[in-house]
């Protein structure tokens, strides 16, 4: 089965650095790779996703890029804001499929 | 008119007895899930239903048992509870084609078994 690994597992930053987290996955039938946001005692929420057809997404300060010959992807979040600390998790999965697996998080702190 | 909910928000019971957890979306999706995140917040998936049939029930023990009445709920009844099964379970729903493969998460149920 996918097998997603994702570092750092936890990073700080300073208020309006950027951050990047990255992963990379097993199984190369994956072709949709979305990023959640989960603040503490909240569920996961999808900020972000691309499809193996892009190689890159952006939407205001967050973007991801793919590089599906290397099985890696990438969120960055520019000019971070505290409200950005959360855990941050990435995804892997196949159209079609049932099945969803996750990177472990990384817990990002932005410091004002 | 909650996406996906699921009740109770916190379950704490003793080792040993039987407890469930109920979900239910009103997104007319087709797939459902359960998720456990543990105390590192890993999320590792526990089941998928696609309209109540089971596709994925990865190791997890058949103390777990989910349950699909039709493909708006899908249910976890544990037995035999044990202090490992301490955790938030998390219920989800998708939409299989592509383009709608987001998933809903339900709020969480914090179970603690003492």
């Amino acid at each position: 089965g996918e097998n997603v690994e994702q570092h750092p597992s936890t990073l700080s930053v300073q208020e309006g650095d950027s951050a990047v987290i990255k992963c990379t996955y097993s199984d190369s039938a994956s072709n949709y790779f979305p990023w959640y946001k989960q603040e503490l005692g909240k569920r996961p929420q999808l900020i972000i996703d691309i499809r193996s057809n892009v190689g890159e997404k952006k939407d205001q300060r967050i973007a991801v890029t793919l590089n599906k010959t290397a099985k890696h992807f990438s969120l960055h979040i520019t000019e971070t804001q505290p409200e950005d600390s959360a855990v941050y998790f990435c995804a892997a999965s196949i159209a079609f499929g049932n099945d969803m697996r996750f990177g472990a998080g990384t817990r990002l702190t932005v410091k004002p | 008119d909650t996406a996906v909910s699921q009740t109770p928000k916190y379950l704490v019971t003793q080792m040993g007895n039987d407890k469930s957890i109920k979900c239910e979306q009103n997104l007319g999706h087709d797939t459902m899930y359960w998720y456990k995140q543990d105390s590192k917040k890993f999320l590792k998936i526990m089941f998928s239903y696609n309209n109540k049939e089971l596709i994925i029930n990865e190791t997890v023990p058949n103390r777990f048992s989910p349950k699909s009445p039709d493909k708006a709920h899908l249910n976890l009844h544990i037995n035999s509870l044990e202090l490992g099964d301490s955790a938030v379970y998390f219920c989800a729903s998708s939409q299989v084609p592509p383009g709608n493969e987001k998933l809903f998460f339900g709020s969480g149920t914090q179970l603690s078994v003492l």
